[in-house]
């Protein structure tokens, strides 16, 4: 147990289908990720959030939308997406944001398998 | 960040310990090497991280060089359940949201 739950672990979807993705840290954390893992592939990061505000998107197609509503909760809204984004999705958290230079550990959930039909 | 090489794949028998080695020689002053380890079908998990000193916890130990330019990460006693992909990384520590670049990470099995 990380302190990062994900749900639904599993998900699979057709191509027209709008599903969600959802995160919570009880880390108390401030910092969210967002991340990609294909099959045979090194981790993709996708998004980063710092206190609620997207602070990066690696060019990542807007069929995949992001939310943070709070510190605590992030989401990631699937819409039309095609086969090639079957994957493992990974949400992370840290606390960032301090004048502490010991480093900010991330932590990741156990991830969402997504598998588009 | 800085780039890391790691080797592809290592084997360890159960009960030995496993070194993995990691170069990261353009490391910064302010970067932090980090381990990760991914079991299969699972979220990354944290091992361990250090920036000059060498660092030991209920998981593993890390080995930093002197001159920064690579570490390794030591499983004194590896148990099968160690069977994993294992990443280095290095990355600036502090403030703001600082994100982890993933590599191809070594994967270690643990023979019986």
């Amino acid at each position: 147990e990380t302190g990062v739950t994900q749900t639904p672990r599993h998900l699979v979807m057709g191509m027209t289908n709008k599903k969600s993705l959802k995160c919570e840290q009880h880390l108390g954390h401030n910092a969210m990720y967002w991340y990609k893992q294909s099959a045979k592939k090194p981790l993709e990061l996708m998004f980063v959030y710092n206190f609620k505000e997207q602070t990066e998107n690696n060019s990542v197609p807007s069929r995949f939308s992001p939310e943070c509503p709070n510190s605590s909760h992030l989401f990631l809204h699937l819409h039309t997406l095609q086969p090639e984004d079957s994957a493992l999705y990974l949400c992370a958290s840290s606390q960032a944001g301090t004048a502490s230079l010991s480093g900010n550990t991330i932590y990741f959930g156990e991830g969402s398998w997504l598998t588009v039909v | 960040d800085a780039k890391t090489t790691q080797p592809t794949s290592m084997d360890c028998a159960e009960g030995r310990a496993a070194n993995l080695p990691c170069n990261h020689s353009t490391i910064s002053g302010n970067e932090y090497v980090y381990w990760y380890r991914q079991i299969h079908s699972q979220g990354p998990q944290y091992i361990i991280h250090g920036l000059k000193n060498n660092e030991t916890n209920e998981m593993a130990s890390l080995i930093i060089t002197e001159d920064r330019k690579s570490s390794t990460l030591i499983l004194p006693h590896a148990t099968l359940r160690d069977t994993a992909v294992y990443y280095c990384i290095v990355r600036v520590g502090g403030q703001g949201a600082q994100k982890l670049v993933f590599g191809q990470g070594t994967r270690l099995t643990i023979n019986p």
